[in-house]
């Protein structure tokens, strides 16, 4: 079970924006650690899309938006186009014992 | 190019013991820690661990849930690192990737991935 949650799927048409949420707790996004997300287009290698500072790595288009606030975050996908579909997942550290660094459980967008 | 390769994956018995490979190139490969993940058929990411770079004494941290069976280690001169799991179990099959994080700003550059299936 992942200690951050995402909801299992989003889906929107072209051209829509989406919204992807990641709880968590008061030992992991609550403590201000850093939150990360990262794409994964099926059968390839994650990418990392937002960094902590709500930084796009170069090539990452600016339709990809970070949101913090409490204990979860957001990422946003505006604009939707066909090779966003893809599993996003959100990544934070965690102070808990033997925890470190945690993933969501991974959103699937899908674009209709 | 700034890569990453992972190799050693295959197909092993429940109980023995798998070595994985992690080579770099393109970058000081001493100057970053190196992480390991990996991901279950279907499921999502999990960090495994990492092993921080000489300059921290090259220690290593632990996901709970493989701390005793998991370790890793490195070579510096080869520009590699290792991940050796012990008495492995079907549920440590999955692709298994290593990453860095070249900025302090998230894991930035990751391998291939190497898949492992444990099953008798």
């Amino acid at each position: 079970q992942s200690v951050l949650t995402q909801p299992p799927s989003v889906s929107g048409a072209l051209g829509q924006r989406v919204t992807i949420s990641c709880t968590g707790s008061s030992s992991n996004i609550g403590a201000g650690y850093d939150v990360r997300w990262y794409q994964q287009v099926q059968g390839t290698a994650p990418k990392l899309l937002l960094n902590g500072n709500d930084n796009r790595p170069s090539g990452v288009p600016d339709r990809f938006f970070g949101s913090v606030s409490g204990t979860s975050a957001s990422l946003a996908i505006s604009g939707l186009q066909a090779d966003d579909e893809a599993d996003y997942y959100c990544q934070s550290y965690d102070s808990s014992l033997g925890a470190y660094y945690v993933f969501g459980s991974g959103t699937k967008v899908t674009v209709l | 190019e700034v890569q990453l390769v992972e190799s050693g994956g295959g197909l092993q018995q429940p109980g023995r013991s798998l070595r994985l490979s992690c080579t770099a190139s393109g970058f000081t490969f001493r100057d970053y820690a190196l992480h390991w993940f990996r991901q279950a058929p279907g499921k999502g990411l999990e960090w495994v661990g990492f092993i921080r770079t000489q300059g921290y004494g090259g220690t290593t941290q632990y996901a709970a849930s493989v701390k005793g069976r998991f370790s890793i280690s490195r070579d510096d001169s080869k520009s590699i690192a290792y991940l050796q799991v012990n008495s492995l179990k079907t549920e440590d099959t999955a692709v298994f990737y290593c990453a860095i994080d070249s900025s302090y700003n998230g894991f930035d550059v990751w391998g291939q991935g190497t898949t492992v299936t444990v099953s008798s």
